[in-house]
């Protein structure tokens, strides 16, 4: 079946450092591949997508890219800001005729000033 | 605001009862998917519907039950609750049920406490 494995946190970073998170799935087909965001006492937010292989996608300065040969969809970012400080999520839906999302474990990210 | 509602915020029961949690898509959307997310399991989905038909049964205990009604709005329904069930219960909506990215975009959640 379908798996996402996630870097595990939590991750404290300092203003301004430069972000990884990583992220490797295991998937049969074609997946879509996703990273959501939470912040605290909210939902989900969809922060980034890519639906074939070598493509990037970016949104507010982060990054990821769908490596096919290595199932991964690592995301990044230059320069974190406090307001970065969320929960991260990896996620993928199948190629196959449902589209219901496959999460990783999430990792808690908390940038100091 | 991903244009997705979900009522009540907060629900706290004992054990046994029944629940009902409720979800309205976004304008537009016919898929709505349900997802749990514990401390101990992270986020599981538990089913799907498109156009009020069930599309896709995930992690979903026989105690829980959904369903879509013509308006498109969806509710999950949790039976003979236990402590375990004590969750953040989410409600996503898409375009459509297959084929292409359909990015799912996701509701505030409903916080079930079970005491």
């Amino acid at each position: 079946g379908n798996s996402v494995t996630q870097m595990e946190g939590p991750v404290t970073l300092s203003e301004e450092a430069f972000l990884t998170i990583n992220c490797t799935y295991t998937a049969t087909g074609y997946p879509s591949l996703f990273w959501y965001v939470q912040y605290p006492g909210e939902g989900l937010q969809l922060l980034l997508k890519a639906t074939k292989a070598d493509d990037k996608g970016s949104n507010k300065g982060f990054e990821a890219t769908y490596r096919k040969e290595t199932t991964s969809f690592h995301l990044e970012k230059g320069s974190v800001q406090v307001s970065d400080s969320a929960v991260y999520f990896c996620a993928l839906s199948s190629s196959g005729s449902a589209r219901q999302l496959t999460f990783g474990s999430g990792t808690q990210l908390t940038v100091l000033p | 605001d991903s244009g997705v509602t979900q009522t009540p915020k907060h629900l706290i029961t004992a054990t046994g009862q029944r629940v009902t949690l409720r979800c309205s898509p976004r304008s537009g959307d016919l898929s709505v998917y349900w997802y749990q997310q514990s401390l101990d399991q992270g986020l599981q989905f538990l089913i799907q519907y498109y156009n009020g038909e069930e599309r896709a049964k995930g992690n979903i205990l026989e105690r829980f039950s959904a369903q879509q009604f013509p308006d498109l709005h969806s509710e999950l329904n949790l039976s003979s609750l236990e402590l375990g069930d004590s969750a953040l219960y989410f409600c996503a909506s898409s375009v459509g049920a297959s084929g292409g990215s359909y990015e799912q975009y996701f509701g505030p959640g409903t916080r079930l406490t079970v005491t």
